[in-house]
């Protein structure tokens, strides 16, 4: 089973800074099967990037995907106040599909 | 517009199974899979499994083999899930999600649609 370790837990940026999000597999992920989903309080999770780069529809382009093998990222080039909320990333190269613990986007 | 919609929320003892469904509306049922995941409080995402109606075939993540059963309904366009014994530590929110379909394995790509969310209560 494919471990994803996500870093930080938490971080904490003013508005319209950038920032980048880490995932970091224990084996490397085939053919960069690896999305990106954003869940909001109290919400269901929003897919934001699948393919490791490419934008799900109606996703704003400040959401950047990034990576392979091993390590996968995703930046928020412009952070606003409705972009609070935990990301998660998922591999689905490999059975079983698994999730990273998730970050924590907070603004200060 | 494609949407899935979960049943409501359930209260179960310790011991007994509980049953989740959801219902596709909007799409060609079987040109997709459908993917189970949960999310205890406070706590992050958990892949359950999955089903691929067109195989009639499911998936389950290791921890839950044996104890879960995933099942499409086709004339229903309904997905449920069925998981047996359940313990404190299965009281979450279970998700049902439209999930792309891959003709190689592992066959599940990423979810593009997800239900609101059915909460289960172990007390």
């Amino acid at each position: 089973e494919i471990v994803l370790t996500q870093s930080p837990d938490t971080l904490s940026v003013s508005q319209r800074d950038s920032v980048t999000l880490s995932c970091r597999a224990s084996q490397s992920v085939s053919a960069s099967q690896v999305a990106w989903y954003q869940q909001r309080p109290g919400q269901a999770p929003r897919i934001l990037i699948y393919g490791a780069s490419t934008r799900a529809p109606g996703i704003p382009d400040y959401f950047r995907g990034s990576g392979s093998g091993t390590d996968f990222f995703l930046t928020i080039t412009s952070v606003e106040p409705e972009d609070v909320a935990v990301y998660y990333c998922h591999q689905y190269g490999s059975s079983p599909l698994t999730f990273g613990g998730g970050t924590k986007v907070e603004i200060k | 517009q494609v949407q899935v919609v979960q049943s409501g929320t359930q209260v179960k003892r310790p011991g007994s199974s509980v049953k989740v469904s959801c219902e596709f509306s909007g799409g060609t049922f079987n040109n997709y899979a459908f993917s189970w995941v949960r999310q205890a409080p406070g706590q992050g995402l958990e892949w359950v499994g999955g089903v691929i109606p067109t195989f009639e075939t499911a998936y389950y993540g290791h921890k839950f083999e044996g104890r879960v059963t995933i099942t499409a309904h086709h004339s229903a366009r309904t997905v449920s899930l069925e998981l047996n014994t359940v313990t404190a530590q299965d009281t979450a929110v279970y998700f049902c999600a439209k999930t792309r379909l891959r003709y190689v394995f592992p066959y599940f790509a990423f979810t593009d649609v997800w239900a609101q969310g059915t909460t289960v209560i172990v007390s």
